[in-house]
């Protein structure tokens, strides 16, 4: 059972250039979640998807981030016209609906926006 | 809305001692889940321990067990016999009621745990 895979790994783009990340969850894993971790903060959660529906979206940093998960398997994370306050690490995780409380994460995508 | 408050920036104990984690948090839900994980450098974060707010054991795993004191609101993560391996941030984290749209987890800010030799 491989675990939660992201892609690409980093990111280095110019200010006002969109992004955009993909995150393929542990495989029939019901629940996939993103999350932005700042240098010396905990993550902050931003989205997350049951299936290919989308349940949580309010914290969402700005209209310029968006995710998508139109088949209920693997997700992106959009960031348009990208600005230097969102360098960071961008976490994805999933989980089973059924059983597991945890929450399995990925590497991680680094965005470093110059 | 959740808060998770971690108190120790950053801790240096000796390897093989025990080693306490604190963590407080807020909450108005009743039923809540309250998590720990592990990052190390590499920056995965890793599954140690999961404690519901209905469990009136603490809950453990290994070397890993949870202080849960609920009228205290917190829930404090114990290492026993502390590893050379265990240096990393830890997060304490919760998450509110099943399907109440509050799925996510909060996190605190961590505690970045240096193990000695």
């Amino acid at each position: 059972d491989t675990g939660v895979s992201q892609d690409p790994r980093h990111k280095i783009t110019k200010r006002g250039q969109n992004v955009t990340f993909r995150c393929d969850p542990i495989s029939e894993h019901n629940r996939l979640y993103w999350y932005r971790q700042t240098l010396g903060q905990g993550p902050e959660f931003l989205t997350y998807f049951q299936n290919e529906a989308q349940l949580e979206k309010s914290r969402l940093l700005s209209d310029r981030f968006s995710a998508e998960r139109p088949k209920g398997s693997f997700s992106t994370l959009e960031i348009q016209r990208t600005e230097q306050g969102d360098s960071a690490m961008y976490l994805c995780a999933s989980s089973d609906l059924v059983g597991d409380v945890e929450q399995y994460f990925g590497p991680g995508t680094r965005l470093t926006v110059t | 809305a959740q808060k998770i408050t971690q108190t120790q920036p950053g801790m240096f104990v000796q390897e093989k001692e025990a080693v306490t984690l604190d963590c407080t948090y807020d909450t108005s839900d009743q039923s809540y889940g309250l998590f720990w994980y592990k990052q190390p450098s590499s920056g995965e974060m890793i599954f140690l321990i999961y404690q519901g707010s209905y469990d009136e054991q603490n809950a453990t795993e290994g070397r890993y067990s949870l202080n849960f004191q609920k009228a205290r609101k917190s829930a404090n993560l114990v290492i026993s016999a502390s590893q050379l391996g265990d240096s990393a941030m830890y997060f304490c984290a919760m998450r509110g009621p099943a399907g109440g749209g509050a799925d996510g987890l909060t996190f605190g800010k961590g505690t970045h745990l240096i193990i000695q030799p």
